[in-house]
């Protein structure tokens, strides 16, 4: 089965830049979108398809790929970033959903 | 204003039955494909269920098929998701979320937009 892995946590400075990796064995030929998710939240999606943003997502949000890894990178983060940020497939093969193990983010 | 809203969630025992419930507003709800998503505390993101716009597909988690079913009120903006033979480890927030491809059934689309969840728990 399709398995996306996140590191659990990641910790940034306000101000610096906070990297957010996804990896998955078939990642570098599926569109992958990214949601960020505070407690007691409904998640949002931040990120879609390689670098789309919805409207009202700053231009500090951005996402990236190198061969089988995806990347969410947040520039100058701030306190209200703060938050739990989930990659996410659709597998192909099965027609199904698949999300990555989530990673939350702190700001020192 | 664009939201989902969920209700139906509660403790029941496990074996036992549940009907979830997704109030959609202010957008063309009949023309998406609308899902599930579940997460248990403490964990990550599970996908349940996805139905299409028009109710005649559905598709689901391997972990759910066969006691999980979806429906859809076009209507009445509101999607349904029936839960049988519960077991202890359905327990979990489940939110509803919408399918960002306009009157496609499934695919690489994200979802766009989702409810807050109402939680569902299992235990005797």
């Amino acid at each position: 089965s399709y398995v996306l892995t996140q590191p659990p946590s990641v910790s940034v400075a306000p101000g610096q830049t906070a990297r957010i990796t996804c990896g998955g064995n078939n990642i570098g030929s599926d569109s992958v979108h990214w949601y960020q998710q505070k407690p007691g939240q409904a998640p949002v999606m931040v990120v879609y398809d390689l670098t789309d943003r919805p409207s009202g997502i700053p231009e500090r949000f951005s996402d990236s790929k190198s061969g089988n890894t995806a990347t969410l990178t947040i520039s100058r983060v701030e306190a209200g970033d703060e938050a739990d940020y989930y990659c996410q497939v659709w597998d192909s093969s099965t027609a199904h959903y698949v999300f990555g193990t989530g990673t939350k983010v702190t700001v020192l | 204003q664009v939201q989902l809203v969920e209700s139906g969630g509660g403790v029941v025992q496990p074996g036992r039955s549940l009907r979830l419930s997704c109030v959609a507003s202010d957008f063309n709800f009949r023309t998406y494909g609308m899902h599930w998503v579940r997460q248990a505390p403490g964990k990550g993101l599970e996908w349940v269920a996805l139905i299409s716009y028009d109710g005649s597909n559905e598709m689901y988690a391997d972990s759910v098929r066969g006691r999980f079913t979806l429906s859809r009120d076009n209507s009445k903006n509101t999607l349904y998701l029936q839960m049988n033979s519960l077991r202890v480890e359905d327990t979990a927030v489940y939110h509803c979320a919408k399918d960002g491809a306009y009157g496609a059934y499934g695919g690489p689309m994200p979802f766009d937009l989702w409810g807050r969840g109402t939680l569902v728990t299992v235990s005797s």
